[in-house]
């Protein structure tokens, strides 16, 4: 079974950088499949951040494409997900999650709370 | 690109059947075989139900059930269980000239 497993702080300051890590198991990130991140704000819908494929190929959403930064880590079977220039809009839960392809999730992380606050 | 237009609740009695819509554009819904819906339950990970419009992952019940026309997909839960009770997403290829995916506004779904 593919267990993924999100770590980072869980409080960042207005302006800081965010830095997660999804640590993977029961797969492996450079075998195929691509990685990726989804957020939820508190009480919100679901928005999509972007992923990278086992190729390394990358795609991001539009609206955050000039601030986030996905990459893997094969030595160590993560993902991480940088995001710069955080703002009290991107308070959210953070997701890492596997996409087997065809636009489609088929595991989740239990997902990690960031706030962004001073 | 702005989300897939879903009703934010729909409700039914144990036993009957629900249909939760979401509608997109001929760019997106209408246009794409990748239509996915998720299950969330409170304070847990979304979880796949339907994907490429109307396949169910394994393990997922037959009650579960999509389809679609022109720019709007449908999800119909029938035989409601109170387990039922939760939010559900739909998702999207974004379409065009636009990466990656784009989800629906979401929809609870109460078991009366």
């Amino acid at each position: 079974q593919v267990h993924l497993q999100e770590s980072g702080p869980g409080l960042v300051k207005p302006s800081e950088t965010l830095s997660l890590s999804c640590a993977v198991s029961g797969d492996s990130i450079s075998r195929g499949n691509c990685w990726g991140w989804v957020r939820q704000p508190p009480g919100g819908g679901l928005e999509w951040i972007g992923d990278v494929c086992h190729t390394g190929t990358t795609t991001y959403n539009p609206s955050l494409k000039s601030r986030v930064i996905i990459s893997l880590d094969r030595s160590t079977n993560q993902f991480s997900l940088t995001l710069h220039s955080m703002a009290a809009a991107d308070t959210s839960i953070y997701y890492c999650a596997r996409s087997p392809g065809w636009y489609r999730i088929d595991f989740w992380g239990q997902g990690t709370l960031v706030t962004v606050s001073s | 690109q702005p989300a897939l237009t879903q009703p934010p609740s729909a409700s039914g009695s144990p036993g009957q059947s629900v249909t939760i819509s979401c509608t997109g554009t001929s760019g997106d819904v209408g246009g794409s075989d990748y239509v996915s819906w998720y299950q969330q339950h409170p304070g847990k990970a979304p979880k796949l139900i339907i994907s490429e419009v109307s396949k169910r992952p394994s393990g997922v019940p037959d009650r579960f059930s999509g389809s679609k026309s022109g720019n709007t997909a449908s999800l119909t839960v029938s035989g409601l269980q109170a387990e039922d009770e939760a939010d559900y997403y739909c998702s999207s290829n974004a379409g065009g000239n636009i990466p990656g995916y784009v989800f629906g506004t979401g929809t609870r779904v109460t078991v009366l």
